[in-house]
């Protein structure tokens, strides 16, 4: 069975730019969740989406959004770069009350300068 | 506001030797779970606790909740370098999100 799948696998992107990054979750699992990655802040949850509705946000600012199709594969978009969007982005996918745990994908390395 | 201590958040121990990682939380929650990572890698699921007193157990690896005391640990027994990691716990908000620990680096040394 297939994993949760990510792409691509790393970015280097110019501060103001934008990027978007994609997740396709593992076949029969209709939540996908969105998770940042870094050195000092840790894992932090980005946002969640389920049937193609945002049930949930982290405390992350409007640059970054999601959004998920009716295939349930998601999207994340993070406009104008700054260099501390540098992270891992992690995506998970689950069923939807988790019971099985999250599976996560292999991330999105994003790198600004 | 969930918040999850993880400690100790490094751990250097020797081969064969026995140690416990503990993740305490702030509020009520019934679902926990451990991930471990490895550098530049993913996230890969080690267990999911569902309940009050659930205890599994994966070859060196046990992991315990206890919902009363906000604590849940991951125990390691006769440890290899094979599980020199980073491990983390999470526990499971409303909503659909899962608050992580600050991660434990595990060193096994021969």
């Amino acid at each position: 069975k297939a994993g949760v799948t990510q792409t691509p696998r790393y970015l280097i992107k110019t501060r103001g730019q934008q990027v978007t990054l994609s997740c396709s979750p593992i076949s029969g699992h209709r939540s996908v969740s969105w998770y940042q990655q870094t050195p000092g802040q840790g894992l932090q949850f980005l946002f969640e989406y389920f049937s193609e509705t945002q049930r949930n946000k982290g405390n992350f600012p409007g640059r970054f959004s999601g959004r998920q199709f009716s295939n349930s594969r998601s999207e994340m978009n993070v406009s104008t770069l700054e260099l501390g969007d540098s992270a891992l982005y992690l995506c998970a996918s689950s069923l939807e009350l988790a019971s099985y745990g999250y599976t996560f994908g292999s991330g999105t390395r994003l790198t600004v300068v | 506001e969930l918040k999850v201590e993880q400690n100790p958040l490094f751990l250097s121990m020797q081969e064969g030797k026995n140690y416990t990682i503990y993740c305490n939380y702030s509020t009520t929650s019934d679902r926990l779970y451990w991930y471990r990572q490895d550098p530049g890698k993913s996230l890969e699921s080690l267990f999911v606790l569902l309940s009050n007193g659930a205890v599994k157990q994966e070859g060196r690896l046990m992991a315990s909740l206890d919902t009363k005391a906000r604590l849940s640990t991951l125990h390691i027994t006769a440890a290899v370098h094979d599980l020199s990691a980073t491990y983390f716990c999470a526990f499971y908000n409303a909503g659909n999100m899962l608050t992580f620990g600050g991660g434990t680096r595990l060193m096994v040394k021969p």
